[in-house]
């Protein structure tokens, strides 16, 4: 298996423009993480899915901030408006069984400008 | 408020010297803790382990002790070398494993290994 695919692995958008962000987990794995890396508080969990529904989204830090997962092998995290606040690395996860054996995938760092 | 703190950024080593990263946490119902790895553009990636019925794991260079009475730990690495160079996570969870064990992580602490 490739592992964790995110794509872009770079973003670079305009404030007030909608971002989408982009995961494929490991075939298999039945949960699946979306994290955020800032410089100040670290890795921040924002939502998990369990069998594709949403389990906790008390993470997401704003009614901009959406996320999706329409099947086992995609899930989307979406900004809309972004703002430059939103600049940071964000990572999504998956596991077979929740979040100590979460494998990672590269990262897409996103920059709001 | 940060629920587990590494309060040193980044620490800088010889090779084949010892390095030793630490982390707080606040939360007493934290039992289960790890280190993260992660080099630039890439993923984190699980390292260590250790439960709070231990107040040491060892693998291979890397060691992790726990002194739960001053809710720290640390990360042993010896020898050091180059490939070491990466940021470190702490993280720590109520409970192992599960659907609700949420993870929670420090703010990493960036170790450069000099040749």
């Amino acid at each position: 298996d490739a592992g964790v695919i995110q794509s872009p692995r770079h973003e670079v958008t305009e404030m007030g423009q909608e971002v989408t962000l982009r995961c494929k987990p490991i075939s298999g794995h039945d949960y699946l993480f979306w994290y955020r890396q800032t410089m100040m508080r670290g890795l921040e969990l924002l939502i998990y899915f369990n069998n594709n529904v949403p389990i906790d989204d008390s993470g997401m830090p704003e009614d901009r901030f959406s996320a999706k997962m329409p099947n086992a092998s995609f899930s989307t995290l979406k900004i809309q408006p972004s703002e430059p606040r939103d600049s940071a690395v964000y990572f999504c996860a998956s596991s077979l069984q929740g979040f100590v054996e979460a494998f990672f995938g590269q990262g897409t760092r996103l920059t709001v400008v | 408020d940060q629920q587990v703190k590494q309060n040193s950024p980044s620490l800088s080593v010889q090779e084949g010297r010892i390095s030793i990263l630490n982390c707080d946490y606040t939360n007493s119902m934290f039992d289960y803790f790890l280190w993260y790895k992660k080099y630039p553009a890439e993923g984190p990636t699980f390292l260590i382990s250790i439960s709070s019925i231990k107040d040491k794991n060892e693998d291979g260079r890397f060691t992790v002790f726990l002194n739960k009475s001053a809710k720290h730990l640390s990360l042993h690495i010896v020898p050091s070398q180059p490939g070491d160079s990466a940021v470190y996570f702490c993280a720590a969870s109520a409970g192992y494993g599960g659907a609700t064990n949420k993870l929670i992580f420090g703010t990493g602490t960036l170790l450069a290994v000099q040749p």
